[in-house]
């Protein structure tokens, strides 16, 4: 069966740096997502990885191992507004989406 | 952000009754979606639809059957349903669907209450 797993909670600290990370077991691969979603409103989309290599987007980075079957999303400078839910998608041979079940990441001051 | 809409917001309702959960996009994407999220799981993808033609149907119960009038709206009609359905509901629309690296635009759902 297609799996992705990640860590179920997070907790850090404000102006720190976390790595979230996933793994994941699918039939094929046509990429890899990242979505964040605050509690009561709509995943948004974050980051998106095909080729191996990290992907830079300001404080958000996202790296990628199709090798391994393993991904991370890297935050810096945490802040609270980053108190959030990170889902960790993958794109497998049908072109649908497989998601984990998300990691909480709690940010304290 | 109003990209894609969703109405109602909230919603109980009994084993009986039927209702229907609307969504529209406003980004002019061919590809909309279904999905249902229910507490400390992952989404679990119901329907998919592609200019309109329904794509993926991935065995979920008949009392939920959705329709796709056209590109911008996409209903999902609810009846007889059990308390094991009360989840999140939520709608997404990407540019297509069929090729990777399309990320997927989400409304802010409907949180239903089967009683």
């Amino acid at each position: 069966g297609q799996n992705i797993d990640q860590p179920t909670e997070m907790t850090a600290t404000e102006g720190a740096i976390v790595q979230i990370n996933c793994t994941y077991q699918t039939s094929g691969f046509n990429g890899l997502f990242w979505y964040q979603q605050h509690a009561g409103e709509a995943p948004t989309f974050l980051s998106y990885n095909v080729l191996d290599g990290l992907e830079e987007k300001g404080r958000f980075s996202s790296f990628l191992s199709r090798s391994k079957g393993y991904s991370y999303l890297l935050l810096k400078e945490l802040q609270m507004k980053d108190s959030a839910s990170y889902l960790c998608a993958v794109m497998d041979s049908n072109y649908q989406l497989i998601w984990g079940a998300g990691t909480k990441l709690i940010i304290k001051p | 952000e109003t990209g894609v809409t969703q109405t109602p917001r909230h919603l109980v309702m009994g084993m009986t009754n039927k209702k229907s959960l609307k969504c529209e996009q406003h980004l002019g994407h061919n590809a909309m979606y279904w999905y249902k999220q229910s507490a400390k799981k992952p989404l679990e993808l119901m329907f998919v639809y592609s200019l309109e033609e329904r794509v993926e149907n991935n065995s979920v119960p008949s009392r939920f059957s959705p329709e796709c009038p056209n590109s911008s709206h996409l209903f999902l009609h609810l009846h007889t349903l059990q308390p094991e359905d009360s989840a999140l509901y939520l709608c997404a629309s990407s540019q297509g669907w069929g090729t990777s690296g399309y990320e997927q635009y989400f409304g802010p759902g409907t949180r239903l209450t089967v009683t």
